[in-house]
């Protein structure tokens, strides 16, 4: 079965880097976007972009774009999120999420279990 | 600032009918699929309904999705004390800043 499983919570202070891991399994890594998406406590969601496995590509969220780098490990099926130069704004909990579709018809199927940035001093 | 539009919150009986609009534009709604996403309390958000209108496997046919134009809709019928949750829509959007966008959010509560 299709999984996703995220890396555990972290603690930041500003100014620091955290990066978030995702493994997937059940499923082709190579063949589907994965993406990222992160959600401030009592806010909406907020996607912040995408890398597609098979090569590497990425696409970043115009909001994110000098901030967040999006890697993968195709021997463990793993994609990687890192922000960097946190601060108390990015406190939230960040998903990953298989997207299906054509390029720029992309949803999201499944999702990991959330990992929980917090950043503070 | 998300760029689509959704009430903040609808409410029903149990058994009742609810409707929850997504409003955007000609360069997110009005020119790529919508789909919706349902996120239970403390729990990760749930595809609901993708290409505006098809049900994943699984998702009962009480939920549905139409477009027209520049919004998109989500019904669902037979409203349930388990329906209460967050709904969020979400399309791509081709404008220069472009990307995957979602929905403001909508609570559903059940009375």
């Amino acid at each position: 079965q299709v999984q996703l499983v995220q890396s555990g919570a972290e603690v930041k202070k500003p100014g620091a880097s955290v990066k978030v891991s995702c493994k997937t399994s059940g499923f082709i890594f190579t063949a589907y976007y994965i993406h990222w998406v992160r959600q401030a406590p009592g806010q909406g969601l907020e996607w912040m972009g995408t890398i597609y496995p098979s090569g590497g590509s990425t696409i970043y969220a115009q909001k994110f774009q000098d901030r967040v780098t999006m890697t993968k490990d195709t021997s463990t099926s793993t994609v990687y999120m890192e922000l960097s130069s946190l601060r108390s704004e990015d406190t939230a909990m960040y998903y990953c999420a298989r997207g299906r579709g054509g390029y720029m018809e992309q949803y999201f199927d499944y999702w990991g279990q959330e990992t929980l940035v917090t950043v503070s001093s | 600032q998300s760029v689509l539009t959704q009430p903040p919150s609808v409410s029903a009986a149990p058994g009742q009918k609810v409707t929850i609009s997504c409003s955007g534009s000609s360069s997110n709604i009005g020119n790529n699929y919508v789909s919706w996403y349902q996120q239970l309390p403390g729990t990760a958000p749930k595809l609901l309904i993708y290409e505006d209108n098809k049900r994943p496997s699984g998702i009962p046919d009480r939920f549905s999705g139409s477009k027209s134009g520049t919004s998109a809709t989500l019904g669902i019928t037979g409203l349930q004390t388990g329906d209460e949750a967050d709904y969020y829509c979400g399309t791509w959007d081709s404008s220069l800043s472009g990307g995957n966008v979602f929905g403001t959010g909508t609570k559903v509560t059940v009375l």
